[in-house]
């Protein structure tokens, strides 16, 4: 069965630090992995998209990796801010060829992060 | 302006009701999908169109209906709805290549009394 799973489903920072999101899948055929930000009451906004060559992708302070022998990737956030406080969603697509292949959605962990 | 357009935005009705959701898009995307979000799952696939003429049912179809009035419209409909359908709903779009982005709107928060 094609399953994404997140952990931790919620976690709570101080303002600073760095942290540390895992995303563990078992969508087979592999084409993509991508990470996405949800503010709350806002939808879901792309961060990262990685391929199976690819071991990492950062944008900005965000940092994705992806081993695709364990099936296991991992956001990392940088120096936190306030406004990282959102839900993040792991979203693992299947392989159709060039073409978007049906994607399975994890359920978010929650990052809430203190002044 | 937004690139994904849901409204309303919020929408409070009756069991029974006829209620329809609707989105547009200035992305020029022949993708567009309907999503539920409901708190503690994943978002789950309603219903998708990958341009004008095809509209294909996704994991959650029952009770819901959708319209593709242009590439850049696409509507959901619940015909009689019920208070298991109270969730947060989101249209998204997207291009058909396999590496690229979907691109959501902000939702549209139906409670179902």
């Amino acid at each position: 069965k094609n399953q994404v799973e997140q952990s931790p489903q919620s976690l709570i920072i101080l303002e600073g630090k760095n942290c540390t999101l895992q995303c563990n899948y078992t969508v087979s055929p592999f084409s993509n992995l991508r990470w996405y930000k949800q503010d709350t009451g806002r939808g879901p906004v792309s961060l990262t998209i990685m391929t199976f060559s690819e071991n990492t992708k950062s944008n900005g302070r965000y940092t994705a990796t992806l081993d695709a022998d364990t099936k296991q990737s991992s956001l990392h956030i940088t120096a936190s801010q306030l406004s990282d406080s959102a839900s993040y969603i792991c979203v693992v697509s299947a392989n159709r060829g060039s073409t978007l292949g049906r994607l399975y959605f994890g359920r978010g962990t929650q990052l809430t992060v203190w002044p | 302006d937004a690139d994904v357009t849901q409204t309303p935005r919020n929408r409070i009705t009756k069991t029974g009701k006829r209620i329809m959701l609707e989105c547009s898009q200035t992305k020029g995307h022949d993708r567009m999908y309907w999503y539920r979000q409901d708190p503690g799952l994943g978002l789950r696939l309603i219903y998708y169109s990958f341009d004008v003429k095809d509209i294909n049912k996704g994991e959650i179809s029952d009770g819901y209906s959708v319209s593709r009035q242009a590439q850049a419209k696409f509507s959901l409909s619940l015909e009689s709805a019920i208070p298991n359908q109270t969730a947060l709903y989101f249209c998204a779009t997207s291009e058909g290549a396999a590496n690229q982005p979907q691109h959501f709107g902000d939702g549209t928060r139906l409670s179902i009394l």
